[in-house]
């Protein structure tokens, strides 16, 4: 079956960068985009941006370009989501997602990976 | 961006009640591309419907979704207790992708 698989817990310190990792298992990887998303404690998701593994093509949320960049290594099937200049506010889950895909939204979620940052 | 505005924010309601919810986006979504996802605590969000009104493998037929345009509705046609929970709405028609805030179901 198709599974995302993230990376475990992180705490950083204020300043610092994040570098999550999504392996996926259960579909050809290059067919299908990656989303990542992230809430915050007590909030609703916050779409993060979006990466092609078929050709690298990727949109950011605006507010969080210049401090994201998302990539996939196509021989480990995984994709890998990076923010730098970290904040407290950037304390929340932060969950890979698969899709959108022509007609369909996010269809398979990893567990979602706990990042607090904190000093 | 697309600014999407969910009502109402709680809704609590008795089994075998019918549960209506409200998505109303700053602009037309694209394609109708406007996806519905519910999420219990501590659980990633799941996919219930797809480009407005197509259900996710799995889903029961209870859960409906309609509109176009900029309004849009999710109905739930007879609660049951596993339904209480979190549902967002979200636009995949025009990057960036966004999310509405939420509405609670809890049901009595």
């Amino acid at each position: 079956q198709v599974q995302l698989v993230q990376s475990g817990a992180e705490v950083k310190n204020p300043g610092a960068s994040l570098k999550v990792s999504c392996n996926t298992s259960g579909y050809t990887f290059t067919t299908y985009g990656i989303s990542w998303v992230r809430q915050a404690p007590g909030q609703g998701p916050e779409w993060m941006g979006w990466i092609s593994p078929y050709n690298g093509h990727t949109y950011y949320a605006p507010r969080l370009q210049g401090r994201v960049t998302m990539t996939t290594d196509i021989s480990t099937r995984t994709a890998y989501m990076e923010l730098r200049s970290l904040r407290s506010d950037d304390t929340a889950v932060y969950y890979c997602a698969r899709g959108p895909h022509h007609v369909y939204g996010l269809d398979v979620w990893g567990q979602g990976t706990t990042v607090t940052v904190s000093s | 961006e697309i600014v999407l505005t969910q009502s109402p924010g709680t809704l609590s309601l008795s089994p075998g009640e019918r549960a209506t919810l409200s998505c109303r986006a700053s602009q037309s979504v694209i394609s109708n591309y406007l996806a519905w996802y519910q999420q219990k605590p501590g659980q990633a969000p799941r996919l219930l419907v797809s480009a407005t009104s197509s259900r996710a493998t799995g889903i029961p037929d209870r859960f409906s979704g309609s509109g176009s345009g900029t309004d849009f509705t999710l109905t739930i046609s007879r609660l049951e207790p596993e339904d209480s929970a979190v549902y967002y709405c979200q636009q995949y028609g025009s990057p960036p992708w966004t999310f509405g805030h939420g509405s609670k179901v809890e049901i009595k």
